[in-house]
């Protein structure tokens, strides 16, 4: 079955640490997103990618980074980990020939000590 | 005011009947409109989108728009225990002009299914 998946699915790691999490699609999608999630909050969105030259920033950038490799793998880094940034974090894809419903996986459940 | 509002709840149905949950959106520009299920700790599924006022079936589930309200809601039929879950409502994004491939979601709503 096409796919989006997520590595690593847990990490903990300490403030000030550099993390990088890595998403892969077989969907064949054009568009993915990175989305951070708080406990009892709403989805809310990092940064999103239509190709590989194209990279924007969403609601909430800030200490956050994107490299899209491919079209296939979008991976979302943290420059310097703080505990504020404890969340789910999703990736997300979708086609530009749709009404842009986006197809979610699993997610990366991040702790910083 | 929130741009996508949804009830926190939890909505508790007994298994069988209607569960029917409601969502508002600020935003008339907004053209097309999902329902996505989380489990708890999962990520979330798409359910249905709807992008036409009227209602929209697929098996048990029923999204319904009315964009003069600014209101979609989703009705689940014949309720199981395993609906138990939080119902997400999303939304694209009108503005700026060419924002629409950005979703915004609301809080969520728990949905409790009593056996």
């Amino acid at each position: 079955d096409a796919d989006v998946t997520q590595t690593p699915r847990n990490r903990i790691t300490k403030t000030g640490k550099r993390i990088m999490l890595e998403c892969s699609q077989t969907k064949g999608h054009d568009r993915m997103y990175w989305y951070r999630q708080d406990p009892g909050l709403g989805l809310q969105l990092i940064y999103y990618s239509f190709d590989v030259k194209d990279i924007n920033k969403g609601e909430i950038s800030d200490g956050y980074s994107v490299s899209r490799q491919a079209q296939a793998k979008f991976s979302l880094s943290l420059e310097s980990a703080i505990p504020n940034q404890t969340a789910l974090y999703f990736c997300a894809t979708s086609s530009s020939g749709s009404y842009n419903e986006q197809f979610f996986g699993p997610g990366t459940r991040l702790t910083v000590l | 005011q929130k741009e996508v509002e949804q009830n926190s709840g939890p909505l508790s149905v007994p298994e069988g009947a209607i569960a029917s949950l409601n969502c508002t959106y600020s935003d008339r520009g907004s053209q097309s409109f999902f329902w996505y299920r989380q489990y708890s700790g999962k990520s979330p599924e798409l359910i249905m989108f709807i992008y036409s006022n009227g209602d929209k079936e697929d098996g048990r589930f029923t999204a319904q728009l009315n964009k003069a309200s600014q209101y979609v809601s989703l009705l689940i039929r014949d309720s199981q225990p395993s609906d138990s879950a939080t119902y997400l409502c999303a939304v694209t994004a009108p503005r700026p002009v060419g924002s629409s491939y950005k979703l915004i979601f609301g809080s969520g709503t728990r949905l409790l299914v009593r056996p």
